[in-house]
């Protein structure tokens, strides 16, 4: 059965950094792109960065180029998102779901909430 | 950036009835449009992939139809469990995107 468990949300001041980690089982994670897509209080989903299976590819939404990294372990079967110089408007529930072109299966997401 | 457009963005409908759900982008996708189930509290479950295959798992009351810039989900009866927020989400272009959701609820 595939799992993906979302860590390292919290409340963070904006202008601040933080790393969330996404944990993966049951499938063959080196084989699989992955993507990070999150969803602010109340409103529907946003597509935020995707990592080829060997890490060589990452893409972006523009809101979050240059200020958002997405990398992966795959000798650890993990996925990142560091994220730097945080917004209100990045509050969000941060999904990790597996696939590039669909999310074929989600983790359950960890909240990120940037406020004073 | 290809946009995505649902409509409408609420149904309200009683169980049994038939469902039609839009889903329309900015410019041509191909058939590369998938469509997305949420309910409250939940993480989104994928429903359709590529317009019209069913994901592992899927009634077969779900059914999906389109190319180019026009596509449809169809929930054919609806149960009890299907009432709930409906995205759509293309692959056809970097950066993905989302639609904002159709919201089908109990009549």
């Amino acid at each position: 059965e595939v799992q993906l468990v979302e860590s390292g949300g919290t409340l963070i001041q904006p202008g601040g950094s933080l790393r969330l980690s996404c944990a993966a089982s049951g499938f063959t994670f080196s084989n699989s792109w992955m993507t990070w897509v999150r969803q602010a209080p109340g409103k529907g989903l946003e597509w935020v960065a995707c990592i080829k299976e060997d890490g060589s590819q990452q893409y972006y939404v523009d809101s979050v180029k240059g200020r958002f990294t997405i990398s992966r372990d795959n000798a650890k079967n993990s996925l990142d998102l560091q994220m730097n110089s945080l917004r209100a408007e990045d509050t969000a529930m941060y999904y990790c779901a597996r696939g590039g072109s669909y999310g074929y299966s989600w983790g359950q997401g960890t909240l990120v909430t940037v406020s004073t | 950036e290809i946009v995505l457009t649902q409509s409408p963005a609420t149904l309200s409908l009683s169980p049994g009835e038939r469902a039609t759900l839009s889903c329309r982008a900015s410019q041509s996708v191909s058939t590369s449009l998938g469509w997305y189930q949420q309910k409250p509290g939940q993480a989104p479950r994928l429903l359709i992939y590529d317009s019209s295959n069913r994901a592992t798992g899927i009634p077969a009351r779900f059914s999906g139809s389109g190319s180019g810039t026009d596509f449809t989900l169809t929930i054919s009866s609806l149960e009890p469990e299907d009432f709930a927020v409906y995205y759509c989400q293309q692959r056809g272009n970097w950066p993905r995107t989302f639609g904002p959701g159709t919201k089908v609820d109990i009549k």
